[in-house]
């Protein structure tokens, strides 16, 4: 099994609502990655947890909140979302949060923010 | 600095070989990576090259590395109507799986 899977497939949410992204593998990788990609544009990191320890935070809004339950899911909490943060946001995952290695991709929730 | 280039098009006719080309300015990258996007789908990892090889072949896919110009290109032969999409070329600097992706080349395919 090699593969990522995030729910929901398509999100659309008010600036004031509370919602959830979730992101899920069974390869027994222990490093998790969201990712946000913008329209025509590649994707950027957003955070890295590396054995259910957030290990990098490239300075994203509080507005989004990651947590690692367990090693297999990968969750996004989004509160009080702009405009500007309607995008594809990918969940991947990879063996370790060493260098090299193979990074999977799930297929991506597709969230707009009215 | 980090900063990956690449071409934002290229257009092929069916059967022949495409060459898509990459620069990046990181040395310290250990892995390159090509990725794969078909519209409205995720990223899926068609190959990559570590940094001490000069060329991998997989199937119709050829990478080849150029490490002292930090040039990396992706030869896809015989192309088909399905390899339409958008290939991203990315590095992974100093550690930590933390991927840096160019812009990303579309590919399209005519008959």
């Amino acid at each position: 099994d090699t593969e990522v899977t995030q729910t929901p497939k398509h999100l659309v949410m008010g600036m004031t609502n509370k919602k959830s992204l979730k992101c899920e593998q069974h390869m027994g990788h222990r490093a998790m990655y969201w990712y946000k990609q913008k329209a025509k544009k590649p994707p950027e990191l957003m955070f890295v947890y590396s054995y259910e320890k957030l290990s990098i935070n490239e300075s994203v809004p509080s507005r989004f909140s990651p947590e690692c339950p367990n090693s297999s899911l990968l969750n996004l909490h989004l509160h009080a979302l702009q405009p500007e943060d309607s995008a594809l946001y990918l969940c991947a995952s990879s063996l370790n949060q060493g260098q090299g290695g193979e990074q999977f991709f799930g297929p991506g929730t597709r969230l707009t923010v009215l | 600095g980090e900063d990956v280039e690449q071409s934002l098009f290229l257009s092929v006719r069916e059967g022949d070989s495409s060459v898509i080309n990459c620069t990046y300015t990181d040395s310290s990258s250990t892995y390159l990576y090509w990725y794969k996007q078909e519209p409205g789908a995720g990223l899926q990892l068609l190959t990559y090259i570590f940094s001490n090889m000069d060329m991998k072949q997989d199937q119709r896919l050829t990478v080849l590395l150029n490490k002292k110009d930090k040039h990396l290109s992706l030869r896809i032969a015989d192309t088909q109507t399905g390899d339409s999409a958008i290939y991203f070329c990315a590095e992974s600097p100093g550690g930590y799986n933390k991927l840096i992706f160019g812009a990303g080349t579309r590919l399209a395919v005519h008959p």
